[in-house]
């Protein structure tokens, strides 16, 4: 069966640090697929990255960085130099790739940057 | 232009009556969902519909009842409403609905069952 665990529920950090959320995922298939999406206090979903199985290159767009470790069944995504629009529930996905496309979402992590 | 957008967006009702939400994409997309949100924050599929077929029923109750009247088109209906149905009810939409098709959301729509 399919799992996602974001284990940090809420983070907190000042403006300008750091910060890593953290996503584990279980799966019994080769391939499938990791997805990040962000849930701003506004209430939408919005897509922020997709990753296939087979492609272990982290991936960098301007201030967020994906690391994935297959080796670790991990997915992390850092947000170097936080603002404060970052401000925002993320979620962390996961779709095997038999069958219909189908995301298995974690629980999701508050991300929260004070000014 | 909204990419997918739902209405209503809030939606206030008393138990046991019937409500629907509407979706419509102009994505081009062949494939439509419905997507629940609980109070927890936790995400989880209801349906899928690929070009007006039903693709994915996730063991939904059968007061939920989908409807695409054509591709770029997915309302659900729910009938006999009750105070577990409150939730954020998110459309979205696919290119297909094979795996690994990335997923664009609405805003969502939240019901509130009194």
């Amino acid at each position: 069966a399919q799992k996602v665990t974001q284990a940090q529920t809420e983070i907190s950090v000042v403006e300008k640090e750091d910060v890593t959320l953290d996503c584990v995922y279980e799966t019994r298939d080769t391939t499938y697929y990791l997805f990040w999406y962000k849930q701003p206090p506004s209430g939408e979903l919005v897509f922020l990255i997709r990753r296939n199985s087979f492609d272990e290159q982290n991936e960098i767009s301007g201030r967020y960085s994906w690391n994935f470790q297959k080796s670790t069944s991990s997915f992390n995504f850092t947000i170097t130099a936080s603002q404060v629009v970052d401000s925002a529930v993320y979620f962390c996905a996961l779709s095997e790739a038999r069958g219909a496309q189908k995301l298995v979402f974690g629980q999701g992590t508050r991300l929260t940057i004070n000014p | 232009d909204t990419a997918v957008s739902q209405t209503p967006k809030y939606l206030v009702t008393q138990m046991g009556n019937d409500k629907s939400i509407k979706c419509e994409q102009n994505l081009g997309h062949d494939t439509m969902y419905w997507y629940k949100q609980d109070s927890k924050k936790f995400l989880k599929i209801m349906f899928s519909y690929n070009n007006k077929e039903l693709i994915i029923n996730e063991t939904v109750p059968n007061r939920f009842s989908p409807k695409s009247p054509d591709k770029a088109h997915l309302n659900l209906h729910i009938n006999s409403l009750e105070l577990g149905d409150s939730a954020v009810y998110f459309c979205a939409s696919s290119r297909g609905y094979q795996s690994g098709n990335t997923i664009y959301f609405g805003e969502g729509s939240w019901l509130t069952v009194v």
